[in-house]
């Protein structure tokens, strides 16, 4: 079964460092990864998603994420933190050819100024 | 603008009562999905559509059902509710054809069970 696991359920950077949050998945086969993030009170709204294109992919607010295969990772990263960012991000993957999502645990991003 | 709504956005309810939260979606999409949200667990799979007249289990189905007659609905109905019910509950849909699609998320309705 797919699996998402997220590294650091709390992150805290200050306001103009760089931004990684950490996303590891499990398959055999390379699925569909997304990155979502939430804002306090408000549900999730889609930031990038890989599909088999690209590795490297580019999503708003400046925010990318970067496919390794050999890795089975899909870091998130954005070079430099703003206040607005402060939010939940969830990794979440999806089987080639399935609809469903499998969400990792989370990871509050807290940003310092 | 299509949209997806949740409602209601709170609901306070008692242990062994029946509750329904109501998602509505003007996408036209094919695809619903329920999840709740619990500290530590991000976001759980309880029950999802392809489509009228089909529906699943998810992760965490038990003591909640749904049905669907229209595209636009997918309501949840917690049976008799627990304590251990109380969380943050998501409405979600997407397209069907491909993979890869985005999930289009509502409000969330939080849900109190006493």
């Amino acid at each position: 079964a797919q699996s998402v696991t997220q590294l650091g359920s709390h992150v805290s950077v200050s306001e103009g460092a760089l931004v990684l949050l950490r996303c590891n998945y499990s398959s055999s086969v390379p699925p569909y990864l997304f990155w979502y993030v939430q804002y306090p009170n408000q549900g999730l709204q889609l930031l990038l998603k890989y599909t088999s294109a690209a590795t490297l992919v580019k999503g708003i607010n400046g925010f990318e994420a970067e496919f390794k295969k050999s890795e089975t990772s899909f870091h998130l990263t954005k070079p430099s933190a703003h206040m607005r960012d402060a939010a939940e991000y969830f990794c979440a993957v999806s089987p080639q050819g399935a609809q469903k999502l499998v969400f990792g645990q989370g990871t509050r991003l807290t940003i310092n100024p | 603008d299509a949209e997806i709504t949740q409602s209601p956005r709170h609901k306070i309810t008692e242990t062994g009562r029946q509750v329904t939260l109501a998602c509505h979606q003007t996408w036209n999409h094919n695809n619903m999905f329920w999840y709740r949200q619990d500290l530590g667990h991000g976001l759980r799979l309880i029950h999802y559509s392809y489509g009228v007249q089909d529906t699943n289990k998810g992760e965490v189905s038990d003591g909640y059902s749904v049905s669907r007659s229209n595209t636009e609905d997918l309501p949840l109905t917690l049976e008799s509710a627990a304590s251990s019910q109380t969380s943050v509950y998501f409405c979600a849909s997407s397209e069907s054809k491909g993979g890869g699609n985005e999930q289009f998320f509502g409000p969330g309705t939080r849900l109190t069970v006493l």
